[in-house]
């Protein structure tokens, strides 16, 4: 069973272009993280969520706790966006965390 | 900032043999982590530390062994490596288990098990 399902798996988009990465969650969490994966590997934490909307230069990122949903966007898209975003969840009263298994972004110039 | 500090970066193994994935943060983190990535798969817990001499299990912990001597170490110990092993290991570490933080994640170590 996955914890964590996240949308689109793969995403191509024309540079400018607005982008939405969907995740949903089924079990009750204490915090939602949104990760952004290198093409070399590394991991960066973007996001971190309990509540409302948080925004950080031309991302975006909103939670729906009642609908158990979570959406990442990206304005004004680049290729520089080019990664793998990942989504993540704290389980509540726990120290468990579980993940998406990650949107492939591409932005063409 | 060293941050979170991964050692290998690569590193190949034979059936059967051991071996230890340091993990090292200088950030007085209490809350430190090991996981595996898979493809196809997203990321997995293995295991996990709320402080120095605190572990837990994660959602994979079978073959591996952790130990939290000190705040900053972080080791997974694998006692003998088998094929479905293989994978890429990544540590991640954040302020508290009970504060909410964010993660910060090592560079990740690429382990082939032969």
């Amino acid at each position: 069973k996955n914890e964590v399902e996240q949308s689109p798996q793969n995403l191509t988009a024309q540079e400018g272009e607005f982008i939405t990465i969907n995740c949903s969650y089924s079990v009750g969490i204490s915090a939602l993280h949104w990760l952004q994966q290198h093409p070399g590997g590394g991991i960066v934490s973007l996001f971190m969520l309990s509540s409302g909307k948080k925004k950080h230069g031309r991302l975006i990122a909103t939670i729906n706790i009642q609908e158990k949903h979570s959406s990442l966007h990206i304005t004004a898209s680049h290729p520089r966006d080019s990664a793998v975003y990942i989504c993540a969840v704290r389980s509540k009263g726990g120290n468990q965390f579980y993940f998406g298994t990650g949107t492939s972004l591409t932005v063409i110039p | 900032n060293a941050g979170v500090t991964q050692t290998p970066k690569f590193q190949v193994l034979k059936t059967g043999q051991s071996m230890t994935l340091q993990c090292a943060q200088d950030m007085n983190h209490e809350y430190m982590s090991w996981y595996r990535q898979d493809p196809g798969m997203g990321l997995r817990l293995i295991h996990y530390s709320v402080g120095a001499g605190i572990t837990d299990q994660g959602e994979v912990p079978n073959g591996y062994n952790v130990s939290r001597s000190t705040t900053e170490d972080f080791p997974l110990r694998l006692l003998s490596a088998a094929p479905s092993q293989t994978s890429v290991y990544f540590c991640a570490s954040s302020y508290s288990a009970g504060r909410q933080g964010i993660q910060y994640f090592g560079a990740g170590t690429r382990l082939s098990v032969l």
